[in-house]
Order: structure tokens, then sequence, then C-alpha cells
């Protein structure tokens, strides 16, 4: 079993807020994503982190930012928070090259009124 | 460019009998493919993958894959449904070498699972 755990796993929140979306591996992954899944569909990757201090803008553009200041963790924020913004939010990290699986959380289901 | 095709969105079988989820994948080097199970409100669950070793791959739960390079699939198969098997599934190539490890994914199956 994977140990990366995303809190919280459902939010509701009005339109307007800040909203930060957590995300931490205690299995000293190096690189580490997160992906936007819309009900029924697949996944988009919007960020990914190559080890501490490194971000990059994933395939699908996202109004959200990322940071990766600590190894295990690696938060994703909304500075104000629209409904275009609901989806759910899956968090992943994996260690060497290519050929290796990610591991994912059980993601957050972001609701915004 | 990498890219996955699942070839059906749905599918469902009865209890005990085999499950057959298709995948063609377009690589312009050998790939590395993965299948992964998401249950309801749940994150993803690697069930095997394949990295240019043997190519009939064995997972968790009872599936396998095989990878066939001349007809680009890796079809994912159980010899017997469980009611337990219900969820979506999806086929997943890796996006290139190097540092990055992207996952480009497939539009997922669902597989219902009838008693």
């Amino acid at each position: 079993e994977a140990d990366i755990y995303q809190t919280p796993r459902y939010l509701v929140i009005g339109t307007g807020k800040k909203i930060t979306l957590e995300c931490s591996q205690t299995m000293g992954h190096d690189k580490m994503y997160w992906y936007q899944q819309d009900p029924g569909m697949e996944l988009h990757l919007i960020h990914y982190s190559y080890g501490v201090n490194s971000t990059e803008k994933g395939d699908l553009s996202s109004e959200s930012t990322v940071s990766r200041i600590r190894t295990e963790h690696f938060p994703l924020t909304l500075e104000s928070a629209r409904p275009s913004h609901t989806s759910q939010y899956l968090c992943a990290s994996s260690v060497g090259t290519g050929n290796q699986p990610q591991h994912f959380g059980d993601g957050t289901r972001l609701s915004i009124l | 460019a990498q890219s996955v095709t699942q070839l059906d969105s749905h599918v469902s079988v009865s209890e005990g009998t085999p499950v057959l989820l298709r995948c063609n994948y377009s690589s312009s080097y050998s790939p590395s493919l993965f299948w992964y199970v998401q249950h309801p409100n749940k994150g993803l669950q690697l069930l095997l993958k394949y990295t240019s070793a043997a190519t009939l791959v064995k997972g968790i739960n009872g599936f396998e894959a095989e990878f066939k390079k001349s007809e680009t699939s890796f079809h994912l198969t159980k010899p017997s449904a469980h009611m337990s098997d219900a969820a979506e599934y999806f086929c997943v190539v890796s996006g290139g070498g190097g540092a990055t490890n992207k996952l480009i994914f497939g539009t997922g199956t669902l597989l219902a699972v009838q008693p």
C-alpha cells in the first residue's frame, strides 16, 4: 500500500475563497504530480515536480499554483476559487525514470459554489 | 508522441465470466505500459506494469495483460470476474524517458459486474 495522503477528502466552499489542497508522501519519492479529473473522465496533468524547489506546469492549463519546499510535501493552492475549479484533484508520486509507476492518493473532491 | 486508446468506454460482464478490457497504444519507442484501477471516490491503484521484460504480465487480484508489439495492444484480462472488480480501469503509457516520468492516460473503461 502506497503511503501518500491527501487532505481534505471533500471540500465545499464559496466563490472567491483561497484554497490549499494538501498532499504528503512518506516514501521519499523525488517526483510528485497533481492531476485534475472530472467525473467519468481521464486524468489530466496540471503540475509536477522533479524535486525540492522544482515545479513545472503540466499538459492542462490550470489557475492553481504549487510549491515543493520539502520532499514529502506538495501542496496545491487556488488563490480565488471559482465554480469552474469544481473537480477531483489527485496527487501522485514516483521515483526514478519513466518505467516506474506512480502511486496515487485518494484525491480531493472540490466543489465551488 | 505517445498515446493510448481504450476501445470500450463501458464493459458489462456476469460474475464468474471472463473479463477483457482492450487497449491500443502508440509510441515512438519501446514503451512502459500500465493498468490502473479506480474504485468510486478513491485514487488510482496500480494493477500491473510492462517494462520490456516478459510480454505476459501478471498483476494483482488475478488480472494479467499481454504486450503485443505487432498489434500495438496491451489488453487486460481476468479469467473470472468478481463483484469487487466493478470499477473504472485506465490504460496508461509512460510519456517518455528522462526525468519527468509523465504518464499518458486513456479515457477509461467502466467495468460493471452483474450478479
